[in-house]
């Protein structure tokens, strides 16, 4: 039962131009989301998140959109930049129960070219 | 600062052997978890301790994987025996009482390959 779904396992964007990564999720329960970044053989680093309070937030060149009667977030990456390529995982959690749990998508797999 | 250290990096055992993960998570993190990734997949919480309790270990297979935190900094993984489905990468992380909810900081895994 695959509560998050990322269903683009991979993304090429040129260099400049703006990266948008979807995420579904269907626990209605989620109310907190965010977005990993994970470069080979390293861990995951945690990008930018956002609350059920809100639609959008955003950081510096980081953006996530969230509709939540669609139970859908982006994150739309604007100028999008080589280092950029890496694998962006989408993470949802509850804040009732083990509040920090986090469930994580499949990821998606950015490549920005030159 | 420095970041969540584990250890081994890699690790290849045959299946029925038994294998043993170590993290050294932030100092001062109460909250650490311990995660599997399988290859194509995202990562999927074992087990989550604050300080040397455990909070939930509801998806850890009990009847052969392990997990402690003694004093509650440390943290082993255990598995024994191991099958072939437990090739994966083993990653610890840890969380501050004062850090973003949900902000979690990895350690670079375990990748552990059963044959």
């Amino acid at each position: 039962d695959q509560q998050v779904k990322q269903n683009s396992p991979s993304l090429s964007v040129q260099e400049g131009r703006i990266s948008i990564l979807n995420c579904d999720y269907t626990n209605s329960m989620f109310d907190y989301f965010l977005w990993y970044k994970k470069y080979p053989a390293e861990g995951p680093t945690f990008l930018i998140s956002i609350s059920s309070i809100k639609d959008k937030n955003e950081d510096g060149r980081f953006t996530v959109f969230l509709n939540k009667s669609a139970k859908h977030l982006s994150l739309h990456i604007v100028p999008s930049q080589p280092g950029d390529s890496a694998v962006y995982f989408c993470a949802a959690s509850g804040r009732t129960g083990t509040a920090s749990k986090l469930t994580f998508g499949t990821g998606t797999r950015l490549q920005v070219t030159l | 600062e420095a970041g969540v250290a584990q250890s081994p990096r890699y690790k290849i055992i045959e299946k029925r052997q038994s294998v043993a993960f170590w993290c050294n998570p932030i100092s001062g993190h109460a909250t650490l978890y311990w995660y599997q990734q399988i290859l194509g997949q995202g990562p999927k919480l074992l087990i989550q301790f604050q300080n040397n309790g455990v909070v939930d270990d509801s998806q850890l297979p009990k009847d052969r994987f392990s997990a402690e935190r003694l004093k509650g900094v440390d943290s082993t993984l255990k598995i024994q025996p191991a099958k072939l489905e437990d090739s994966a990468v083993y990653l610890c992380a840890s969380r501050s009482r004062t850090g973003l909810f949900g902000e979690q900081y990895f350690g670079p895994g375990t990748r552990l390959t059963v044959t």
